[in-house]
């Protein structure tokens, strides 16, 4: 059975730093593109960034580009994202998802439970 | 960016009726392999997304055939041919022929009347 589970998520302040980890589980991670996606209270999900299987592409929204930082270890099957600077409005449930977009799929197909991130002073 | 829009935002059906969320595409969202990757996504409550349909119209496994996807091009809906008090959550779209980024739609939210 697929699984994933993040951890990491705390309060932190506005400027403040954070690192997401995502433990997978039941597959090979180094057999996917993997994803990190967001839900903000109140509003929809949306796609923070991925990373191709083998670390050599990654992708970003433009709002957090120079501010996060996605990377795998693929020995260890875990994910994980840096965030750095984080604001107000990086205040979301971060969830972490199997990737299927470099093939014939082009989807989301595994979900983890997320981890919360709220940034406030 | 590919922006997909969804109506309507907030869905009151019947216990039994049938409910049909839209979803359409600022741009085509045939691939050049001649596929469409419009997916949706159901979020129960307290709980994280789950794949209901991907490629427009295939249900995952354990997805109850009362729910179906249908359309083309930038017109998709996602049916439900009797709501049960299970199906009460978030639905969404999202496509996958275009990224990076990834695009999902705001999100409709189904409630039992």
């Amino acid at each position: 059975e697929v699984q994933l589970v993040e951890s990491g998520g705390d309060l932190v302040q506005p400027g403040g730093s954070l690192r997401l980890s995502c433990a997978a589980s039941g597959f090979s991670l180094s057999s996917y593109w993997m994803s990190w996606v967001r839900h903000a209270p109140g509003k929809g999900l949306e796609w923070v960034a991925n990373i191709k299987q083998d670390g050599s592409e990654k992708n970003y929204m433009d709002s957090v580009k120079g501010r996060f930082t996605i990377s795998r270890d693929n020995t260890k099957n875990s994910l994980y994202l840096q965030m750095n600077n984080l604001r107000a409005d990086d205040t979301a449930v971060y969830f972490c998802v199997r990737d299927r977009g470099g093939g014939s799929y082009r989807t989301f197909d595994s979900w983890g439970q997320g981890t919360p991130v709220t940034v406030s002073s | 960016d590919v922006v997909l829009t969804q109506s309507p935002l907030s869905l009151p059906v019947t216990l039994g009726q049938a409910a049909s969320i839209s979803c359409r595409s600022s741009q085509s969202l045939v691939f050049i392999d001649g596929n469409a990757y419009l997916n949706w996504f159901q979020q129960r409550p307290g709980q994280s997304p789950r794949r209901l349909i991907y490629k427009v119209s295939n249900r995952d496994s354990g997805v109850p055939d009362r729910f179906s996807g249908s359309g083309s091009g930038t017109d998709f809906t996602l049916k439900i041919s009797r709501v049960e008090a299970e199906d009460v959550g978030v639905y969404y779209c999202m496509q996958g022929t275009h990224w990076p980024p990834y695009t999902f739609g705001q999100g409709t939210k189904l409630e039992i009347k």
